[in-house]
């Protein structure tokens, strides 16, 4: 089983602050990493799916960056607002295997 | 783009029965397809991997006689909840792989909320 963790579980911003969670995950037998956006009542989204050490990667107001020497990432969002509330997941993907682990995800909620 | 549909999005039913939720890609044809499943504050643990044209592979712990996957076709897979209990009661949820959006990327379903009485 893939142990994989993101933090925090959940957070609370106001509308216009930017914030930032993590994701780690075992850096052995890393091949992609995924980060999805999952709103209630809809389903998951994907948002960027990163392979290389050094990474960067940036839709709008959101961006994404990966270690994977040592296994994180770092999803990053920009002056937040209330469509931004979700919650974010994040999803490692082995080398030689089809599946991919989520974690257990960040909600969070901007507060207008 | 890629689009998975999903449904029933709600479904309740009694003790002892069936329930068949279906999973298809509209747009895309998915050689393959994954059924999670999440409890309560947890994440979505996956189930089993449904492949076109053979058998799902069902990951540890997950009594493949009580979860029937069939991926009969490139657009349809099915997860039949056989003889349910109310333990069984949880979010659903299926993936593909796939579409549009590039082969690395899953596609998700909306979800199938089953409630055993």
């Amino acid at each position: 089983i893939l142990n994989v963790e993101q933090s925090p579980q959940s957070l609370h911003v106001q509308e216009g602050d930017s914030t930032n969670f993590t994701c780690s995950f075992p850096s052995s037998n890393f091949y992609a990493l995924h980060w999805y956006r999952w709103e209630t009542a809809k389903s998951p989204e994907a948002l960027f799916v990163m392979t290389l050490n050094g990474d960067e990667k940036k839709k709008g107001r959101i961006s994404a960056t990966l270690n994977t020497k040592e296994g994180y990432s770092y999803l990053y969002i920009k002056g937040s607002q209330p469509e931004d509330s979700a919650t974010y997941l994040c999803a490692p993907r082995l080398r030689d295997y089809q599946k991919v682990t989520f974690g257990t995800g960040t909600k969070l909620q901007v507060i207008p | 783009g890629a689009v998975v549909s999903q449904h029933p999005s709600w479904v309740i039913c009694k003790s002892g029965t069936s329930v068949k939720i279906e999973c298809r890609s509209l747009d895309f044809q998915a050689t393959t397809m994954f059924w999670y499943r999440q409890f309560p504050k947890q994440s979505l643990m996956l189930m089993a991997t449904s492949n076109e044209g053979s058998k799902a592979t069902y990951e540890q712990g997950v009594e493949k006689d009580k979860f029937l996957i069939n991926h009969a076709s490139l657009t349809l897979s099915t997860l039949t909840v056989t003889s349910a209990h109310p333990e069984d009661s949880s979010f659903y949820i299926c993936s593909a792989v796939g579409g549009s959006s590039g082969a690395n990327v899953l596609t998700f379903g909306a979800g199938s909320r089953l409630t055993v009485l």
